[in-house]
């Protein structure tokens, strides 16, 4: 069975500066994995994926993700934060084996003016 | 806007009762997924569907069912709630890996 985890309960990062939330996962077979973005009271916005090929993965928003295997890790990040980024990160896995979507606990990202 | 849309956006209702919850999917998906976002439980998988056809089970609890129709949209249905099963329901659609989430139903159960 896969799993994520987001060490990281919540984050807290001045506007301007580089943001991180990190991730760990564990699958067997091949991992495909995500970050979704959280806005209240609506659903989950696609980041980003890895599914293969060039480690440093780009997605919406100025967001980017490093997929790293000997580490098991994909941690998002951001050069320079924004209010607007203040939201709940999700991080999640699917397993080549079963095509399961599995979801970390979540980060809380605050970014102060 | 993912394309995906679910309704009710709220529901209220009483322990013992049933209720429908439906998704229709972005167009061209046919795979439509199914999720329950609770304080606790945080985010899980509940079950998914595949031009009709039930593919993957998650952590779906038996009072719960679900289904597919010919023209892709699915509902998720909710018996004998109890007053845990309050949380946010979402559904999600893919065509490739990455699924595209609803903006959720909410439900209460009181």
């Amino acid at each position: 069975a896969q799993s994520v985890a987001q060490p990281e309960d919540q984050v807290n990062v001045a506007e301007g500066n580089p943001l991180t939330v990190k991730c760990t996962y564990s699958v067997s077979g091949n991992p495909y994995l995500f970050w979704y973005v959280q806005y209240p009271n609506r659903g989950l916005q696609f980041l980003l994926k890895y599914i293969t090929g060039d480690n440093l993965v780009k997605g919406s928003y100025g967001f980017e993700a490093e997929f790293n295997k000997s580490q098991t890790s994909f941690h998002l990040k951001k050069p320079s934060a924004l209010v607007s980024d203040s939201a709940l990160y999700f991080c999640a896995v699917l397993s080549s084996n079963d095509y399961k979507l599995s979801f970390g606990a979540g980060t809380t990202v605050t970014v102060r003016a | 806007d993912s394309g995906v849309t679910q309704t009710p956006k709220h529901l209220i209702t009483a322990t013992g009762q049933r209720v429908t919850l439906r998704c229709s999917p972005r167009s061209g998906d046919l795979s439509v997924y199914w999720y329950q976002q609770s304080l606790d439980q945080g985010l899980q998988f509940l079950i998914q569907y595949y031009n009709g056809e039930e593919r993957a089970k998650g952590n779906i609890l038996e009072r719960f069912s679900a289904q597919q129709f010919p023209d892709l949209h699915s509902e998720l249905n909710l018996s004998s709630l109890e007053l845990g099963d309050s949380a946010l329901y979402f559904c999600a659609s893919s065509t490739t890996v990455e699924q595209f989430f609803g903006p959720g139903t909410r439900l209460t159960v009181l």
